[in-house]
């Protein structure tokens, strides 16, 4: 079945530095892949999404790209703030019947 | 805009327990969902709703109930709370079909287990 892996638990970086986080997916569909942030004590929030048709989203400074070859979805952003410091999850859209499929999340943590 | 209300936000029970929570949209979206977020992982799908009156289990559905009397209120029972299960339980809509993708969370009730 399709699925999608976040190895990353936490990532530490300082203010300014440069993020990357990595997602891989398997589906043997067309895939919409989605990057959610969790602040703390909210629920998920919808950052960007990347479909076949446009390859990449850009949303609040993040960058993600999906890569058919490597089947990745990796999330970017040239210069973190502390007001970053969350929990991001990747997910991808499961098309026999429209729901979720999370990875297990990675939590940025921003040094001051 | 709207909000996805959950109420309460904390809720703390024996073991043996049944519990109710409760959560209410005013997106007027057609699916709720209910997922379980454990310390540190992801979230794993309880319960959906597509309509009022519908429901599908998810994953996780071993252990609850839920209710969809409303469009706007989808209702989360444990059947009987166990301390293996402590947990931030969240409540979500979405406008359904190829828009399910954008999911509208609750803040969560986080649940413990004497």
């Amino acid at each position: 079945g399709d699925s999608v892996t976040q190895k990353q638990g936490q990532v530490t970086l300082s203010e300014d530095d440069f993020l990357f986080i990595n997602c891989t997916y398997s589906t043997t569909t067309y895939p919409t892949l989605l990057w959610y942030v969790q602040y703390l004590g909210q629920g998920p929030q919808l950052l960007l999404k990347v479909t076949t048709a446009n390859n990449k989203g850009i949303s609040r400074g993040f960058e993600a790209t999906y890569d058919k070859g490597t089947t990745s979805f990796h999330l970017q952003k040239a210069s973190v703030q502390e007001s970053d410091s969350a929990v991001y999850f990747c997910a991808l859209v499961d098309r026999s019947n429209y729901q979720l499929i999370w990875g297990s999340g990675t939590k940025l943590i921003i040094k001051p | 805009g709207g909000i996805i209300t959950q109420t309460p936000k904390f809720l703390i029970g024996q073991e043996g327990q049944k519990l109710t929570l409760k959560c209410q949209q005013n997106f007027n979206h057609d699916t709720m969902y209910w997922y379980r977020q454990d310390s540190g992982k992801g979230l794993r799908l309880i319960y959906y709703s597509i309509t009022e009156n519908d429901l599908q289990k998810g994953d996780l559905s071993e252990g609850y109930d839920a209710s969809r009397e409303k469009k706007s209120s989808f209702s989360l029972t444990v059947t009987s709370a166990q301390k293996n299960e402590m947990a931030v339980f969240l409540c979500a809509s979405s406008q359904g079909g190829a828009s399910a993708e954008t999911l509208y969370f609750g803040s969560g009730t986080r649940l413990t287990v004497l």
